[in-house]
């Protein structure tokens, strides 16, 4: 069963303008929320997370919703660049840590000129 | 460069042959996982270290996985009698045990394919 879900594989938006990327989770037990940022041929890179007692996590141009009650939260990018053109992965734990992670199957952003 | 270093990047071998990735995680990082990525899919989780003790075990690591951490420094992942199905990109990661907002540092994986 897929505890994190990504239901948009794909997401193009124009540069300048806000990308959202959204994620559900069903496992009520996930307190600590992260997304990570993946260029191709490198590994998963940390980029913002939100504890469970938290509804809005903001670092810069990057901004994270947590809706509990929903079991989803999105991520909100604006501006949007082209450097942000990567796959992005949604991932939950359940120790209020960052580690021992699940992943949803990540969205792939591309973001034009 | 202090970040997680994996070797090798790319692995090809035949299917039955044993094979055997090395991670060296962050110098002052005391816990160490491994991750499996297949292509479309997010990384899973298959087992992680606190030092040398291995604490967690995913069901997805079969009986022809196994993963040792010696000295509580690097690690290696062996897969013994490749299947076809191991090809995959294989993660490691390490985190420092209650740092500050405890998370993961991912190397660049090793990139397995078996013919």
């Amino acid at each position: 069963d897929q505890q994190v879900k990504q239901n948009s594989p794909s997401l193009s938006v124009q540069e300048g303008r806000i990308s959202i990327l959204n994620c559900d989770y069903t496992n009520s037990m996930f307190d600590y929320f992260l997304w990570y940022k993946k260029y191709p041929a490198e590994g998963p890179t940390f980029l913002i997370s939100i504890s469970s007692i938290k509804d809005k996590n903001e670092d810069g141009r990057f901004t994270v919703f947590l809706n509990k009650s929903a079991k989803h939260l999105s991520l909100h990018i604006v501006p949007s660049q082209p450097g942000d053109s990567a796959v992005y992965f949604c991932a939950a734990s359940k120790n209020n840590a960052g580690n021992m992670l699940t992943f949803g199957g990540g969205t792939r952003l591309m973001v034009k000129p | 460069d202090t970040g997680v270093s994996q070797d090798p990047r790319h692995k090809i071998t035949k299917r039955g042959q044993n094979v055997t990735f090395r991670c060296d995680p962050i110098s002052e990082h005391n816990r160490l996982y491994w991750y499996r990525q297949t292509l479309g899919q997010g990384p899973e989780f298959l087992t992680y270290f606190q030092n040398e003790a291995q604490l967690e075990k995913s069901r997805l690591l079969s009986d022809r996985f196994s993963a040792e951490r010696p000295k509580g420094s690097f690690s290696t992942l062996e897969i013994q009698r490749t299947e076809q199905g191991d090809s995959a990109m294989y993660l490691c990661a390490s985190s420092l045990l209650g740092g500050p907002n405890e998370k993961l540092f991912f190397g660049s994986g090793t990139q397995l394919s078996v013919l």
